[in-house]
């Protein structure tokens, strides 16, 4: 198993442009959701999904959009880029056959100027 | 106030040392994980945990429900035990087995 991809590794781009950071899990997994970390701050969750079809909205959502159309695939949507979305983005998934343990992707480092 | 408090932020300790990061939460839990942050940046999952206490190799984590307080110890540290380390909060009910973070521990093993 390959685990949660993500891609890209990283990303600059200018303010306002729009860009999808893609994830993918392998683990059949139904939980699946999107942090930014900020330095010196803590993982803070910005959308997760229960299933496919399912979405709902974390800690920190605005400026973010999300789909789960699949099991398998989370995509995280960035409209309109701010100085302010400068972060690095980890993509997790879990399940309750795995006891919740969370598995996550090794993260997208995205600078927006 | 954050619901997940860790202590130290930072720790530096020479290699052999016994080390311990200290985590307290506020709120009503039904797990609580810890993890590890590589310097390259991936995060991995050490233990997870509701009540007691749990061994893997050198590492070793316990809770205090009542408390609400856990402890990441590690024995013998070395040098590639350097890594940040995050106490996580799976909170009573909310769904979806959302994690509530801290802000994570710097540790440095200098040889």
């Amino acid at each position: 198993n390959a685990g949660v991809t993500q891609t890209p590794k990283f990303r600059i781009l200018k303010i306002g442009q729009s860009m999808t950071l893609q994830c993918t899990q392998d683990m059949n997994h139904n939980y699946m959701y999107w942090y930014r970390q900020d330095p010196g701050m803590g993982l803070k969750l910005i959308y997760y999904s229960v299933g496919a079809g399912i979405t709902d909205k974390g800690e920190v959502p605005n400026g973010y959009n999300v789909s789960r159309s699949t099991t398998e695939d989370f995509p995280l949507r960035l409209e309109l880029a701010a100085p302010s979305q400068t972060s690095v983005y980890f993509c997790a998934s879990t399940s309750r056959d795995r006891g919740n343990e969370q598995f996550f992707g090794p993260g997208t480092r995205l600078t927006v100027l | 106030k954050n619901e997940v408090e860790q202590s130290p932020q930072n720790l530096t300790a020479q290699e052999g040392e016994f080390i311990t990061i200290n985590c307290s939460y506020s709120v009503g839990i039904s797990a609580l994980h810890w993890l590890q942050q590589h310097p390259g940046g991936g995060i991995v999952s050490l233990f997870m945990l509701s009540s007691g206490k749990k061994k893997h190799g050198r590492l070793i984590a316990t809770i205090n429900i009542q408390e609400k307080h856990s402890s990441l110890h590690i024995t013998a540290s070395h040098p590639r035990d350097s890594a940040v380390y995050i106490c996580a909060v799976s909170l009573k009910e909310t769904s979806g087995s959302r994690l509530t973070f801290g802000e994570g521990t710097q540790l440095t093993v200098n040889p």
